[in-house]
């Protein structure tokens, strides 16, 4: 069965870096455009980053453009997201997705919290 | 501020429908016919209702349907029952340059 598994949530400082991952199972890892949706508390879901099955492209909301990075090991399966230069504002938790179609996010994990606090 | 407008909350007795719109613009919802809806009860991750403005996903029960006018796409649930209160999601494709939106999320309550 298809499982979605994140791990690397945490309590950072502002200004930090934390790197997130997302272990895939149960599918062919490389036949998905993977994506993160985050969720601060009590708010709703929000678009973070996404990368193509075939790891060609990936592209990032502009909250976080120039500060996350999302990459993927094919080899091992598993999807990253890489955070820096963390804000406040960043502290939610953190979703990975499967996407089968045009945002049709078909598995979520069952997410890791990254709170930001000084 | 979602990209996607919601309201915040509907409710409904048990048997009833309730409906859930989504507002977008003729850049996301209005453009494309990739709009998809999520249910997510307190403490657990999304869980996908509807793709693709009203298709459903194997196992969803048919009393969840979706459809699209416009600029605006809407959930409804009918038959309503006590499991399916939860805060409903909508998202939309919302083209090469946003690429994907969401909206702020709808609360149904089971009166």
């Amino acid at each position: 069965q298809v499982q979605l598994v994140e791990s690397g949530g945490g309590v950072v400082q502002p200004g930090g870096a934390l790197r997130l991952s997302c272990a895939a199972s149960g599918f062919t890892f490389t036949s998905h455009t993977m994506h993160w949706v985050r969720q601060a508390p009590g708010k709703g879901l929000e678009w973070v980053a996404f990368v193509r099955y075939d790891g060609s492209d990936e592209y990032y909301a502009d909250s976080v453009k120039g500060r996350f990075t999302i990459s993927r090991d094919t080899s091992k399966n598993i999807l990253y997201l890489q955070m820096s230069r963390l804000r406040g504002e960043d502290t939610a938790m953190y979703y990975c997705t499967r996407d089968s179609s045009w945002t049709m996010f078909d598995y979520w994990g069952q997410g890791t919290l990254v709170t930001v606090y000084s | 501020q979602s990209a996607l407008t919601q309201p915040r909350s509907v409710s409904g007795s048990p048997g009833q429908s309730v409906t859930i719109s989504c507002t977008g613009t003729n850049s996301d919802v209005g453009a494309y016919n990739y709009v998809s809806w999520y249910q997510q009860h307190p403490g657990k991750a999304p869980q996908l209702v509807i793709y693709d403005v009203s298709k459903r996903p194997s196992g969803v029960p048919d009393r969840f349907s979706g459809s699209k006018s416009g600029n605006t796409a809407s959930l409804t649930i009918s038959g309503l029952q006590a499991e399916d209160e939860a805060d409903y999601s909508c998202c939309s494709y919302a083209g090469t340059s946003t690429h994907v939106a969401f909206g702020g999320g709808t609360k149904v309550t089971v009166l």
